[in-house]
């Protein structure tokens, strides 16, 4: 079935440097969407990407969907420690069922 | 406007009893999403719900695991026996047909610990 991994797992980031963390699928996706879970919280939603090569920007998050529509990325910039959390990544199994990546826990160092 | 409501946000309970987790969604959704979270496995979809009615269950467990959507503002998550290895935050999450994202709005979670 269709899975949807994420690179890396972790990411240590020093506060006011970027970083970009990866989403891919087995399969073609019609979308993709990213989460945002800090911790002790739950899952909340950020975006939807739809198109092929589509980017979307929200203040210091590009978000962005690979032209084959089988991988996605998140890049922040300029990160703060309002960014700590686990990002997530899903895929839909059919047009309700999502399919979540693992994650990636992303921790700053002030 | 409330979002979504689970009940209790903690349980602490005995391998052997039962345990119910409860959800009422955002009104008007008409999706509903049982995850279960572990750091070993992540977010797993238990089963889902449109308009009251299972649509997929085939993410739960095994037996022992049971849910139930008696109404549209209401569903239960029963654990009968629990054992240890149920020991999870369960998210219950809802969903519009017809949303531009069909984005999920989670709730807080139940935080399950079975000694």
């Amino acid at each position: 079935g269709q899975q949807v991994m994420q690179i890396p797992q972790y990411q240590h980031v020093q506060e006011g440097e970027d970083f970009t963390t990866y989403c891919n699928s087995s399969t073609t996706l019609s979308n993709i969407q990213w989460y945002k879970q800090r911790p002790g919280g739950h899952p909340v939603f950020l975006i939807q990407l739809v198109k092929s090569g589509e980017v979307k920007k929200q203040k210091r998050l590009t978000f962005q969907f690979g032209e084959a529509k089988k991988n996605s990325s998140l890049h922040i910039t300029a990160t703060q420690t309002t960014d700590v959390g686990t990002y997530f990544c899903a895929g839909p199994v059919n047009d309700y069922k999502l399919s979540f990546g693992a994650g990636t826990t992303v921790t700053v160092r002030a | 406007d409330a979002g979504v409501i689970q009940s209790p946000r903690h349980e602490v309970t005995e391998m052997g009893q039962e345990v119910t987790l409860r959800c009422k969604p955002i009104s008007g959704h008409d999706y509903l999403f049982w995850y279960r979270q572990t750091m070993m496995r992540g977010l797993e979809l238990l089963i889902y719900f449109n308009n009251n009615v299972p649509i997929d269950d085939s993410g739960m467990p095994e037996d022992r695991f049971s849910a139930k959507m008696p109404n549209a503002s209401f569903s239960t998550l029963k654990i009968q026996p629990s054992e240890p290895r149920d020991s999870a935050v369960y998210f219950c999450a809802s969903s519009l047909v017809g949303a531009m994202a069909h984005e999920q709005f989670f709730g807080p979670g139940t935080r399950l610990t079975v000694l």
